[in-house]
């Protein structure tokens, strides 16, 4: 089944530590997103590719990367993890070319900061 | 940009009753306003979506209406089930807003057996 895929499902990282998530699809879409998700909250865009062209948005973090070596994978370093980062982090997939087309989410990986 | 308002942030309703959850927006050009459903650890997902070009959209048990002129938008959830407890968010986009999709606060809906 086409999908969408992140691992690890769970992460646990010490203070400062630098941490990889990553995400890959077997859908082709041309869009892939990384979310920031805190308990009870709707979803925050950190930020999308589309294609290969990198759009953050204006107050994602620095210390918030991303990469994405293949239209398959997509990948969100955080660099020097704060308590405060600790939360869902969900990849979303879609086919564009704009935000009218429907998002399609992965797992999430559930981030702890100790 | 956009802005979407959503209520209420919390709703219980006795299992067999209808809920409702309503959403304003701001940006009179969005035209795609999906709605996703997150159970309680799992993936936020699409359950039912409309465009501007209609005014009302049904699925079963869900439906969705749009009011353009009002700006606003509805999830109507008839014969309510234990299952349809969750967490919806409803969204608005538009083809002038880049890939962006901007969500509401969310609602918790809490069915009652």
């Amino acid at each position: 089944d086409a999908m969408v895929i992140q691992n690890p499902r769970y992460q646990v990282t010490q203070f400062g530590k630098p941490v990889t998530l990553s995400c890959s699809q077997t859908l082709n879409h041309n869009v892939m997103y990384w979310y920031q998700q805190k308990s009870s909250q709707a979803p925050k865009l950190l930020f999308h590719y589309y294609d290969k062209d990198f759009n953050n948005e204006a107050d994602t973090p620095d210390n918030f990367q991303s990469r994405r070596p293949n239209t398959s994978f997509c990948f969100l370093d955080i660099r020097s993890p704060g308590l405060g980062d600790a939360a869902m982090y969900l990849c979303a997939t879609s086919s564009g070319p704009t935000g009218a087309y429907e998002q399609y989410f992965g797992p999430g990986t559930r981030l702890t900061v100790t | 940009g956009e802005n979407v308002e959503q209520h209420p942030s919390t709703l219980s309703v006795q299992e067999g009753d209808s809920a409702v959850i309503k959403c304003t927006y701001s940006d009179s050009a969005s035209n795609y306003f999906p709605w996703y459903k997150q159970e309680l650890g799992k993936r936020p997902q699409l359950i039912i979506d409309i465009r501007s070009n209609v005014g009302e959209k049904k699925d079963q048990r869900i439906a969705v209406t749009l009011n353009k002129t009002a700006k606003h938008f509805s999830l109507h959830i008839t014969e309510t089930q234990p299952e349809d407890s969750a967490v919806y968010f409803c969204a608005a986009s538009s083809d002038n807003a880049g890939n962006m999709l901007t969500f509401g606060g969310g609602t918790r809906l809490m069915v009652k057996p």
